[in-house]
């Protein structure tokens, strides 16, 4: 199976900066790679999918880039509702994966 | 608004089946694939499955032969039995549909705890 890893384990930024999340695939996933931000108690919410493409209601401060098996998630200027954990996740091969996740906190 | 509903026992002794039920409202359960997915306390996602509403399956290797997921288009519910549950198998369990760009909708989750 595909293994996602992400880095880092955690990322400590105040609002306003800029995050930048990282995804690694073991093997080529091509563009078939997507985000999905969670909140405590919440279920994922759907980001980004095909590796850069916004999903519907998604603001524009978050975006996706990269391909094959390294993909970026960069969120421009964090707003408070943007503290979470952050899951990247391959469709390319059977089964589909989860990466560990990415916990963006308030520094 | 369509919604997922999971729903089923949040305690499940070991050795015995785990059967949860995803319940589609607001909408057709109907032309899309379906996937189970759990999360234990305080760790990532674990996909376990998907299903078409034609009753086709993919399921995790991992789960082995332990793993069934079928679907009732008459009542929209799609349902998940996992037998031979251990601890290991404590999780949130999530249904989720499956679009091309990915999962675009969840249920809330509900929590199953296997212990005797």
């Amino acid at each position: 199976e595909i293994v996602l890893t992400q880095s880092p384990g955690t990322l400590s930024l105040s609002p306003g900066e800029r995050a930048t999340l990282s995804c690694r695939a073991s093997q080529s996933v091509s563009y078939y790679l997507a985000w999905y931000q969670q909140k405590p108690a919440q279920a994922p919410r759907l980001l980004i999918y095909d590796a850069s493409n916004r999903a519907t209601g998604v603001p524009a401060r978050f975006s996706g880039s990269g391909s094959e098996t390294d993909f970026t998630l960069t969120i421009s200027s964090l707003e408070p509702e943007d503290f979470a954990v952050y899951y990247c996740q391959q469709r390319n091969t059977w089964p589909l994966t989860f990466g560990g996740g990415t916990k963006v906190e308030i520094k | 608004q369509e919604q997922l509903q999971e729903s089923g026992p949040g305690l499940v002794k070991p050795s015995e089946t785990l059967s949860l039920t995803c319940t589609v409202s607001g909408g057709s359960i109907s032309n899309h694939y379906w996937s189970w997915i759990r999360q234990p306390a305080g760790k990532g996602l674990e996909w376990l499955g998907r299903i078409f509403t034609s009753g086709t399956t993919n399921y995790n290797p991992s789960l082995k032969s332990r793993i069934t997921m079928s679907v009732d288009t008459s009542k929209n519910q799609i349902s998940l039995r996992l037998s031979s549950v251990t601890a290991a198998d404590t999780a949130v369990y999530y249904c989720a549909r499956a679009r091309t760009s990915g999962y675009d909708l969840w249920g809330q989750g509900t929590l199953v705890t296997v212990s005797s």
